[in-house]
């Protein structure tokens, strides 16, 4: 029951480098999010997908990339990371609106830091 | 524009003390809303959610949270604190293309 998971789970890059945070889900959840959290802020959306290869951006995108192949997996790509980009990146995912559940099951975290 | 307001980034209580952390929202549609926690180092769990059916909803924990339309209120509320009960929380509310927007966080110190 791995539910779902991120990795790594802290990452120290460099300005100007890609970097790619993964994200994998076991219960088959169509759609699944990416945000990341700052102190003042919340979380904010990054991007979304309601299922494979459909995605839409949030309210941050800037400078990230997804893909969606399977849906289990939900990679976000920094492709020329930058010192604002440091944070804390969260992955989550819900059923299908039709169960009308809502809820979004989080993973534990990237801890990001772009030097 | 829909929107969340947590007010007071930061609520210090005794243990045994009522927890009180209110939540605003502003959204032109029936709302959907939630509570979750965060523990350090770990993500956001749920605590409850408000999707139009009872007003006052019950969740994890011994935490409940009354909907009030008239004040556009959410406010979550526990009876008696527990030092377990130190974590940060979040107000949500779920926009009419189903993404959920976040409050900026309360973060609950629980004193002993």
């Amino acid at each position: 029951d791995a539910g779902i998971t991120q990795s790594p789970r802290y990452k120290i890059t460099e300005t100007g480098r890609q970097v790619t945070l993964m994200c994998h889900q076991t219960w088959s959840h169509s759609y699944m999010f990416w945000y990341r959290q700052d102190l003042g802020h919340g979380l904010r959306l990054i991007y979304y997908s309601a299922a494979a290869d459909i995605t839409d951006k949030g309210e941050v995108p800037d400078g990230y990339v997804v893909s969606r192949s399977k849906t289990e997996n939900f990679p976000l790509t920094l492709e020329s990371a930058t010192r604002s980009q440091t944070s804390v990146y969260f992955c989550a995912s819900s059923a299908d609106r039709g169960l009308f559940s809502y809820e979004q099951y989080f993973g534990p975290g990237t801890r990001l830091t772009v030097t | 524009a829909q929107s969340v307001t947590q007010l007071g980034s930061h609520v210090s209580v005794s243990e045994g003390a009522l927890v009180l952390l209110r939540c605003n929202y502003s959204s032109s549609v029936p709302p959907y809303l939630f509570w979750y926690v965060q523990y350090p180092n770990q993500g956001l769990q749920l605590l409850l959610k408000y999707t139009s059916a009872a007003t006052l909803v019950k969740g994890i924990n011994g935490f409940e949270a009354e909907f009030k339309k008239s004040e556009t209120s959410f406010h979550l509320t526990k009876p008696s604190a527990h030092m377990s009960d130190a974590a940060e929380y979040f107000c949500a509310l779920m926009d009419s293309s189903y993404k959920l927007i976040f409050g900026s966080g309360t973060r609950l110190l629980v004193r002993p």
